[in-house]
Parts: C-alpha cells; sequence; structure tokens
C-alpha cells in the first residue's frame, strides 16, 4: 500500500524568505504525486503535479516541486513567500491501480511572519 | 461554473442519528471520493466510487455507507455506528484516468453532540 510522510508539522517563515515544504511516499510503482493547499474551512486547491517527464515540476502561485526518484521525495519549494501563503499544505501519491485514489500526507501548517 | 458543491457547510447533528452529506459535480467527472479530515492526520479516504451503481471501501469505511445512483451525485451517510463522527468531510472528483488529479468541493463540517 502507499503512503506519505510529510515530517514537518509546522514551518514558520518570514514574508520573502524561501520555503522548502517536505514529501516523502512509499509506493511500489511509478508514482503520480500531487502537492494541494488548503487555506481554514476550505477545500484543497491543486498546486502541481508530477506524472512523468521532467522531474522539476512548476505550479501555481509561483510554486515548484521536484521529483527525486531516488530519495522517494517530491519537495515543494517557493523563492519568495507572500502573507497570503500561510495555510496548510499536502502531499499526496495517486495509486492508479488501486482506484485512482490518493492517499494524502498529514499536511504542514506554514505560518508567515511579517 | 463547473465544480463540487457540497452541502450544507455545517451540520449539527444529536448522538445516534444518521446524516447524509450531499456532494454534487457538474464536471461530467467519473469517479468520486469521500476523504475526512481530523486535525494533524491529513485526509483519509472513506469511500470511492470508479463508476455509476458501483462503489469500494477506503480506508476508513465502518460507520459510513454511500450510494452512486447518477454520475453528478455521491452522499454519504454517517450512521450511528460511526463512534466519532464530529470532523470535516471532503468530496471529491477526477476524469479518473491516470495521472489525473481530483477537484474539492469546499467541505461539511458536521458536529455531533
Amino acid at each position: 500500500a502507499q503512503s506519505v510522510t510529510q515530517p514537518d508539522i509546522h514551518i514558520t517563515v518570514s514574508e520573502g524568505a524561501s520555503l522548502e515544504l517536505r514529501c516523502n511516499y512509499s509506493y511500489g510503482a511509478t508514482p503520480y504525486l500531487f502537492w494541494y493547499v488548503q487555506s481554514p474551512g476550505q477545500g484543497l486547491q491543486l498546486l502541481l503535479k508530477y506524472f512523468s517527464g521532467d522531474t522539476l515540476v512548476q505550479g501555481i502561485k509561483g510554486f515548484e516541486a521536484e521529483f527525486k526518484r531516488s530519495q522517494s521525495s517530491f519537495n515543494l519549494r517557493k523563492p519568495s513567500v507572500h502573507w497570503s501563503d500561510a495555510a496548510e499544505y499536502f502531499c499526496a501519491v495517486g495509486a492508479w491501480a488501486a482506484g485512482n485514489k490518493l492517499t494524502f500526507g498529514g499536511g504542514t501548517r506554514v505560518l508567515v511572519k511579517p | 461554473d463547473g465544480g463540487i458543491t457540497q452541502s450544507p457547510k455545517y451540520l449539527f447533528r444529536k448522538e445516534g442519528q444518521n446524516v447524509t452529506l450531499s456532494c454534487e459535480q457538474n464536471l461530467n467527472h467519473d469517479a468520486m471520493y469521500w476523504y475526512r479530515q481530523d486535525p494533524g492526520q491529513g485526509l483519509r479516504l472513506i469511500y470511492y466510487s470508479q463508476i455509476v451503481n458501483d462503489f469500494q471501501k477506503g480506508d476508513i469505511a465502518e460507520g459510513y455507507s454511500v450510494s452512486r445512483e447518477k454520475k453528478e451525485s455521491f452522499p454519504l451517510t454517517v450512521t450511528s455506528a460511526q463512534k466519532n463522527p464530529t470532523a470535516f468531510y471532503l468530496c471529491a472528483s477526477s476524469k479518473g484516468g491516470i495521472g489525473t488529479e481530483a477537484f474539492f468541493g469546499q467541505g461539511t463540517r458536521l458536529t455531533v453532540v
């Protein structure tokens, strides 16, 4: 069965500083990977996804993520954080062979200091 | 605009009562999903459906039931057998093809008192 680990529960970053959120996955086949963002009390919005091809993926809101198969990682980055980036971020792995369902990590809450 | 509509946004029920959460999508997606979200635990899959009149249990199906009579609709019933029903519930849909992402509704917060 697939699994996702997000080691950091909370991260605090200053506005304008860079941000990196870690994600490690476990899946027996070629994974497809996602990052979603959630504002309080809201649904999830897709930031970016990786299925194949270039291992550096660009997403919305200035985010990017890099797939590293050797490390089973899919870390999310943003060069300069804005106050509006304060939210919870979820990494997910998709299992095509299991009904195309997504398995999510526990999430990382990002706080942005002025 | 196409999207996923969950209703109501907030729901209160007394312990021991069944309650049904609504999820409707107009994206023409084949697959639909129900997730439960608790603080610090991410999202856990309750049930999913890849096609009309078919659905499968997810990781935490006990105490829940679903139906998929129409492509657009995937209601979730939280039964009295669910021991800890208070949570935030999210419905999602996807085209169902390999590599396709899920689109989420705005969620329903259920509080059982």
